[in-house]
């Protein structure tokens, strides 16, 4: 079954800390990674997309993508009390074994920083 | 919010009634999808829309059937509500930007069955 992992949490940091939250997919032929943050109550908003191997760096935001290790992390420097909040990782997994990709959504993380 | 309205924003019906849940976007994007979120589940896709009358099932599309006879509108009906369908229902259009497609997410249809 193709799966997108992530640890429920609840991740506590404080503030001004690194935060760093990970995912595991299940599927090697997966091309696009997503990090999508929500807010209880709220719908999720894209904060970052990545596609290669490596390192993406937005602001405080930085995507980390091991695809031989079927891996993508989000790391947020300098954590802010306003990053608390769900993070979901998304990836397109193949769906229904056609040759056709969906965005599958891990649970989410729940994130909180601590003043 | 891309543009992406979702109505109603709040329901409470009862078991065995229709409900029908609209999104409406306004940047004539091709492909749009419905989701449901469940504590536990995380973000599930019901159908989605890759144009006019061109609909495909989803992960947990039983219990849905869906209809877009316009570019702008995607509608979610339930024919006979259960309570298991109690949920956040949240529709997505996806963007293409240089060969590559983004979902963004509508505000949330947050539906009660009693």
């Amino acid at each position: 079954q193709k799966e997108v992992e992530q640890n429920s949490g609840p991740l506590s940091v404080p503030e001004g800390a690194i935060a760093s939250l990970n995912c595991t997919y299940s599927d090697r032929g997966s091309q696009s990674f997503f990090w999508y943050r929500q807010y209880s109550g709220k719908s999720p908003e894209l904060i970052m997309s990545i596609y290669s191997n490596g390192d993406k760096e937005d602001g405080r935001f930085t995507a980390q993508l091991n695809k031989a290790s079927q891996y993508v992390s989000l790391l947020i420097r300098d954590s802010q009390p306003s990053d608390s909040a769900t993070y979901l990782c998304a990836v397109n997994l193949e769906y229904s074994g056609a040759g056709s990709y969906q965005l599958t959504f891990g649970k989410g993380t729940k994130l909180s920083v601590i003043p | 919010d891309a543009g992406i309205t979702q109505s109603p924003r709040h329901k409470v019906t009862e078991t065995g009634t229709p409900v029908t849940l609209r999104c409406h976007q306004t940047e004539n994007h091709r492909y749009m999808y419905w989701y449901r979120q469940d504590p536990g589940h995380g973000l599930r896709l019901i159908h989605y829309s890759y144009g006019v009358k061109d609909t495909d099932k989803g992960e947990v599309s039983d219990g849905y059937s869906v209809s877009r006879s316009k570019t702008e509108d995607f509608l979610l009906t339930l024919e006979s509500a259960t309570s298991s369908q109690t949920s956040v229902y949240f529709c997505a259009i996806s963007v293409e930007t240089g060969g590559t497609d983004t979902q963004y997410f509508g505000p949330g249809t947050r539906l009660t069955v009693l």
